[in-house]
């Protein structure tokens, strides 16, 4: 089993929609969850990030933690073209500075 | 603030020869990552470096690659002799380090390299 698992997509949503991504993982360690969001042919770029448990809200975005179910989301409300963008979550315990990141998810908002 | 640099953007070798790629991180920054993205995955922690003692190299096929940080400021990343699957994106990342927050990764823009 992977430490965390992404479903890769792709996905298709139209402009407006809102956009639900999500990971699950496995190490009860993480204590930082992150997402990056990543466009073509670039470095990925940390969009927002949640310590432990708990939502956090930036703009149209909202990162959700629940630990208890090992599982975490990003919300994207009035999704833009512009979104259309690789998501990778990533995880890190307190203890180390080594970041595991998911497979990435595909996201297209058509105009 | 000057981002993350990595050269050459793109290379293009035959399999069995050798490459080698460059990493210039954020000024300051003490923490220095190599990874791997292959097509359609995310990115694969090769070697974390702490200033210039390397942390973690679990994921480092050491047979064939190799990785240095001199001065504990720049870095290389060599593959000799290389094979096919080894086709990917190399993505060289920063942080700063210490205790209570993030300590943010910031990413370069990548070295593509394709193995024919």
């Amino acid at each position: 089993q992977k430490e965390v698992e992404q479903d890769p997509g792709p996905l298709s949503v139209p402009e407006g929609a809102i956009v639900s991504l999500n990971c699950t993982y496995s190490n009860s360690a993480f204590q930082y969850f992150m997402w990056y969001r990543q466009y073509s042919r670039k470095g990925p770029e940390l969009l927002m990030y949640t310590y432990s448990s708990g939502n956090k809200e930036d703009g149209r975005f909202t990162a959700q933690v629940d630990k208890s179910s090992k599982y975490i989301s990003l919300f994207i409300r009035d999704s833009q073209p512009s979104d259309s963008a690789t998501y990778l979550c990533a995880m890190r315990d307190s203890g180390t500075y080594k970041y595991i990141f998911g497979t990435g998810t595909r996201l297209k908002v058509l105009a | 603030e000057a981002g993350v640099a990595q050269s050459p953007r793109y290379k293009i070798i035959e399999k069995r020869q050798s490459v080698a790629f460059w990493c210039n991180p954020i000024s300051g920054h003490a923490t220095l990552y190599w990874y791997q993205q292959i097509l359609g995955q995310g990115p694969k922690l090769l070697i974390q470096f702490q200033n210039n003692g390397v942390v973690d190299d679990s994921q480092l096929p050491k047979d064939r690659f190799s990785a240095e940080r001199l001065k504990g400021v720049d870095s290389t990343l060599k593959i000799q002799p290389a094979k096919l699957e080894d086709s990917a994106v190399y993505l060289c990342a920063s942080t700063t380090i210490g205790t209570g927050n993030l300590n943010e990764q910031f990413f370069g823009p990548g070295t593509r390299l394709t193995v024919l």
